[in-house]
């Protein structure tokens, strides 16, 4: 089955700074990354998206990239910002299996004022 | 509220009793999902259905796991005999699937917190 990888576990910058979070993924038929943020004690949020026939995805500070050769995807968060602190999970999934999630072990972002 | 909701949002419970969690998919989404989440890591898939049929177990989901989505709409976990290894949030979510190519976002409730004494 998929195993998707996650670096770094936590990562501290400074606010203004950018964030770069990324992933890896072993199967090859996975066609749809997307990343969500989790607060503490709440719900896990898609904040982006991409599918396998882009290589970028921007939505205001946040962008996604994907190297489907090299299998691995990127999350970039610039000019952070205190609320960007939280979880960030990178997923993976594949129409034939269901669409079902296979998460990596997150990112604890936190944004230093 | 029209999001995915879930009941209880907090279950202690004894281990060996039994234990019901329930979820409201948005509606009209014909995809629901349960997974766990253990503190500090992602989230694991449990099983899934597509409308009233459920299409798959994961090998985490042992044989005192039950889940049902009756009519297609809400749908329930039922632990049974539940063990220490059990505590954990379990989240369940929705998405709409379109037509054989569809690979459509998922929507994720508030997360049911089991603690199992």
């Amino acid at each position: 089955g998929e195993n998707v990888e996650q670096h770094p576990s936590t990562l501290s910058v400074q606010e203004g700074d950018s964030a770069v979070i990324k992933c890896t993924y072993s199967d090859s038929a996975s066609n749809y990354f997307p990343w969500y943020k989790q607060e503490l004690g709440k719900r896990p949020q898609l904040i982006i998206d991409i599918r396998s026939n882009v290589g970028e995805k921007k939505d205001q500070r946040i962008a996604v990239t994907l190297n489907k050769t090299a299998k691995h995807f990127s999350l970039h968060i610039t000019e952070t910002q205190p609320e960007d602190s939280a979880v960030y999970f990178c997923a993976a999934s594949h129409q034939a299996a269901g669409n079902k999630l296979t998460f990596g072990g997150g990112t604890r972002v936190l944004v230093k004022p | 509220d029209t999001g995915v909701s879930q009941d209880p949002r907090h279950k202690i419970t004894k281990r060996g009793q039994n234990v019901t969690f329930r979820c409201d998919p948005i509606s009209e989404h014909n995809r629901l999902y349960w997974y766990r989440q253990t503190l500090g890591q992602g989230p694991e898939f449990l099983t899934y259905f597509q409308n009233e049929a459920q299409l798959e177990k994961s090998r985490l989901l042992s044989d005192r796991f039950s889940a049902e989505r009756p009519k297609g709409s809400f749908s329930t976990l039922e632990i049974q005999r539940t063990e220490q290894g059990d505590s954990a949030m379990y989240l369940c979510a929705s998405s709409h699937i379109r037509g054989l190519a569809g690979v459509d976002e998922q929507f994720f409730g508030p997360g049911t917190r089991l603690t199992v004494l």
